[in-house]
């Protein structure tokens, strides 16, 4: 079955220092990839998304590029603020002919320290 | 309101207790789901709704009850719990059920004792 599998956290990087949060995948067919982020008390949100290989999804400064070859979806961003701590899972849509199921992540949560 | 909300944030119940948790999205979708997530696991899919009719229930024990009267809200009725089914319950909607991209609550923060 379908299946992601992501770093485990967490990651303590000072402000201003450079994010990588690592994730593959396994599925069958062409999904769609997605970052969701959860910040202390709230529910996930959308962060970005690429429906097809090659896409670059981007938002607040993060990215992550769709890598078909590598079956990898990472997670980046140039200079992380503490307002970025929180967790951050990886997940995978796939059209099933009768529904579009997400597969998520464990999460990685990451603390940004001054 | 805007977006999903769910209530209550946070509930302590006993085992032999009866409560319900509540959802509700004010973005016109019509599917709307359950997850629970419980700590260093992936997000559980518990149930799905789409236009009102469940299509989906991933071998949820039968002491959760799901409940969706119309497209806007959805409930999930709880009764005699386990402990090990204290979790974060989260709902979700999305335009429809081949939709992709799914919007989320806050969660209900649920302690069996």
């Amino acid at each position: 079955g379908d299946s992601v599998t992501q770093m485990e956290g967490p990651v303590t990087l000072s402000e201003e220092a450079f994010l990588t949060i690592n994730c593959t995948y396994t599925a069958t067919g062409y999904p769609s990839l997605f970052w969701y982020v959860q910040y202390p008390g709230e529910g996930l949100q959308l962060l970005l998304k690429a429906t097809k290989a090659d896409d670059k999804g981007s938002n607040k400064g993060f990215e992550a590029t769709y890598r078909k070859e590598t079956t990898s979806f990472h997670l980046e961003k140039g200079s992380v603020q503490v307002s970025d701590s929180a967790v951050y899972f990886c997940a995978l849509s796939r059209d099933t002919g009768t529904a579009s199921k997400l597969t998520f992540g464990t999460g990685t949560r990451l603390q940004v320290t001054l | 309101e805007t977006g999903v909300t769910q209530t209550p944030r946070h509930l302590v119940m006993g085992m032999t207790n009866k409560k319900s948790l509540k959802c509700e999205q004010h973005l016109g979708h019509n599917a709307m789901y359950w997850y629970k997530q419980s700590a260093k696991k992936p997000l559980e899919l518990m149930f799905v709704y789409n236009f009102k009719e469940q299509t989906e229930n991933n071998s949820v024990p039968s002491r959760f009850s799901p409940e969706c009267p119309n497209s806007s809200h959805l409930f999930l009725h709880l009764h005699t719990l386990q402990p090990e089914d204290s979790a974060l319950y989260l709902c979700a909607s999305s335009q429809d059920r081949l939709a992709y991209e799914q919007y989320f609550g806050p969660g209900t923060r649920l302690t069996v004792t």
